[in-house]
């Protein structure tokens, strides 16, 4: 079965410093895609950056940047240069393998939710 | 353009109430989905529309109703809720990215 596990329940950085988030998987499919999602305060779920298994290179959006290591399962979330309105809770998604009707659903972590010290 | 819009922000009803949430997306995306997120934890699939039709139902109360009107907009029909429901509500839609809206936040007293 798919799963996502995101081991960090909350996280602090100091403005201005890098945080590192992690994410784990598991799956038997060779293709698959992973995504990250940014929902602060206000309820809003922002889709931040996507990693698709194939993909050659890391994917990086502006300051965010996705770790892929794929032997070992992880697809860790960077934010380089934090700032106040980073802090937000932040979540790792897995596409499910399953086609159903062709929308394939997404499996959630648990989330980490980041705090930005100034 | 990425934009979801959802309606209204903040819903508060009774359990005897019946009320709708709307969402719209003109991104041209043939898929569009209910979630139910309670505080601090990760959204919940409820509904998916495809091509306009129910695609699937995560075993939702019959109390909540799903329709979709046309490709670009989808409703959430509610009637006689109980407390429990209280929640965030998330629309989104899709082409391969699922792309959300800002959410319903509905308390049912």
């Amino acid at each position: 079965a798919q799963k996502i596990t995101q081991t960090q329940p909350g996280m602090f950085v100091q403005e201005k410093e890098a945080v590192t988030l992690d994410c784990t998987y598991d799956t038997s499919d060779p293709s698959y895609g992973l995504f990250w999602y940014k929902q602060p305060s206000s309820g809003e779920m922002i889709f931040l950056i996507y990693q698709g298994s194939y993909d050659q290179q890391n994917a990086t959006e502006g300051r965010y940047s996705l770790n892929f290591q794929k032997a070992r399962k992880s697809a860790n979330l960077v934010i380089s240069a934090s700032q106040l309105g980073d802090s937000a809770m932040y979540f790792c998604a897995m596409r499910e393998v399953f086609n159903a009707g062709n929308n394939r659903k997404l499996i959630w972590g648990l989330g980490t939710s980041l705090a930005v010290n100034p | 353009d990425t934009e979801v819009t959802q309606t209204p922000k903040h819903l508060v009803m009774g359990m005897t109430n019946k009320k709708s949430l709307k969402c719209e997306q003109h991104m041209g995306h043939r898929a569009m989905y209910w979630y139910k997120q309670k505080a601090k934890k990760p959204p919940e699939l409820m509904f998916v529309y495809s091509y306009e039709k129910l695609s699937i139902n995560e075993s939702v109360p019959s109390r909540f109703s799903p329709e979709c009107p046309n490709s670009s907009l989808l409703n959430l029909h509610l009637h006689a809720l109980q407390p429990e429901d209280s929640a965030l509500y998330l629309c989104a839609s899709s082409q391969d990215t699922q792309y959300f809206g800002p959410g319903t936040r509905l308390t049912v007293l």
